[in-house]
């Protein structure tokens, strides 16, 4: 069975620093791009970065360009997000989804596997 | 990079065909064939329901239909039944080399 399950989440008070891991199994991990994506309590879908299969490709939202920084280990079957100078307004339920099947190292262009997230609270 | 709109809410009742909008622009849903659409009922994690436009993923049923036109996706649902009420996500690639979302719309099944 395809399964995507994050980890990590938690409390953690402004200027703060988390990193969420996502666990991959039932797929070829390395085969696919990953993709985090957050939805603040009662708001619509955010995406937030990509990062293609061999980590050749990396992309974020202008809102935590600089902050955030999404990496992957395919021998561990594991996509990871270190979310550094943490704001309130990151406060959301943090999804893993994987990408497509495209058979090339480019963030595929949907999300076809979605884990069921992990929230994150920025509160003092 | 801005969200692309949805209408926030639409309705049908049991049996009608309902079509949700999504508008962007030239630099992302006109300029590329690549919207997919999610559900997401309360609580859940979205689900892929439409990609690249108009393609349906494997267990998806085919009441689900997607199409484009110029700087407008649309996403319709035939023969409405009660679990289609979910909110639905409309998503595209962009210039920037990033992704967007739509606002979301919530679906009543009267």
């Amino acid at each position: 069975e395809v399964q995507l399950v994050e980890s990590g989440g938690g409390l953690v008070k402004p200027g703060g620093s988390l990193r969420l891991s996502c666990a991959a199994s039932g797929f070829t991990f390395s085969s696919y791009s990953m993709n985090w994506v957050r939805q603040a309590p009662g708001k619509g879908l955010e995406w937030v970065s990509s990062i293609s299969s061999s980590s050749s490709y990396i992309y974020y939202a202008d809102s935590v360009k600089g902050r955030f920084t999404i990496s992957r280990d395919n021998a561990k079957n594991s996509l990871y997000l270190q979310m550094n100078s943490l704001r309130a307004e990151d406060t959301a339920v943090y999804y893993c989804a994987r990408g497509g099947y495209s058979g090339y190292d480019f963030p595929s262009y949907y999300m076809d596997v979605w884990g069921k997230g992990t929230t994150v609270t920025v509160s003092s | 990079q801005s969200a692309l709109t949805q209408p926030a809410s639409v309705s049908g009742s049991p049996g009608q065909s309902i079509t949700i909008s999504c508008t962007g622009t030239s630099s992302d849903v006109g300029g590329y064939n690549y919207v997919s659409w999610y559900q997401q009922h309360p609580g859940k994690a979205p689900k892929l329901m439409i990609y690249d436009v108009s393609n349906r993923p494997s267990g998806v049923s085919n009441r689900f239909s997607g199409s484009k036109s110029g700087n407008t996706a649309s996403l319709t649902i035939s023969g409405l039944q009660a679990e289609d009420e979910a909110d639905y996500y409309c998503s595209s690639y962009t210039s920037s080399s990033n992704w967007v979302f739509g606002g979301g719309t919530k679906l009543t099944v009267l």
